[in-house]
């Protein structure tokens, strides 16, 4: 079956910098790739996702690329805030498959 | 819109003790999930409904877990008996189609001491 691998499972950045948050994927036949944020207390909130026919998508100051061949996708947040501190998820599933399979998690910190 | 609606927020049971989890999804989303995050790991996938029909159970740990959705409006999970490895926090989630738009309820922390 499907396997989503996080890293890092920690990061801590300045706020105005940038954060990138890594995972791979092991099915080739997972055609669907969503990141969640997740705030203390509150369940996860769809952030960004990407499709496979897409190679990046940017939504303000995330974004998300993907590359099939090597089977990963990334989460960039550009211009870091305090308040995108917080627990992010990436996922993967395939087309019509309800699960989503998902990664371990990531805890970014921003400090100001 | 109100969003998914899950209680208790959370419950702290004792080993053998049966509980009950409630999940309101979204007016008119057909598709409700949940799923599960066990302390420090990943968050799993339990099963699958399409309006009153278990369209997946594939990732329901053993048969003391029981998931119902009458009328293929609220659902409940039940766990009974429960264990210590039961502890953790149970999501649920709807969409109005399947595997796309998923919005999550705030989840229920289960303790089993």
């Amino acid at each position: 079956g499907e396997n989503v691998e996080q890293h890092p499972s920690t990061l801590s950045v300045q706020e105005g910098d940038s954060a990138v948050i890594k995972c791979t994927y092991s099915d080739s036949a997972s055609n669907y790739f969503p990141w969640y944020k997740q705030e203390l207390g509150k369940g996860p909130q769809l952030i960004i996702d990407i499709r496979s026919n897409v190679g990046e998508k940017k939504d303000q100051r995330i974004a998300v690329t993907l590359n099939k061949t090597a089977k990963h996708f990334s989460l960039h947040i550009t211009e870091t805030q305090p308040e995108d501190s917080a627990v992010y998820f990436c996922a993967a599933s395939m087309a019509m498959v309800a699960a989503l399979i998902f990664g371990k998690g990531t805890t970014l910190s921003v400090s100001s | 819109e109100a969003g998914v609606t899950q209680f208790p927020s959370h419950s702290v049971i004792e080993k053998g003790q049966t509980v009950t989890l409630r999940c309101d999804p979204i007016s008119g989303h057909d598709n409700l999930y949940w799923y599960r995050r066990v302390m420090g790991k990943e968050i799993k996938f339990l099963l699958h409904f399409v309006k009153e029909s278990k369209q997946d159970e594939s990732g329901m740990p053993n048969n003391r877990f029981l998931a119902e959705r009458t009328g293929g409006t609220y659902s409940t999970l039940k766990v009974q008996p429960a264990e210590l490895e039961d502890s953790g926090v149970y999501f649920c989630a709807s969409s109005p189609t399947v595997n796309y738009g998923y919005t999550f309820g705030s989840g229920t922390r289960l303790t089993v001491v």
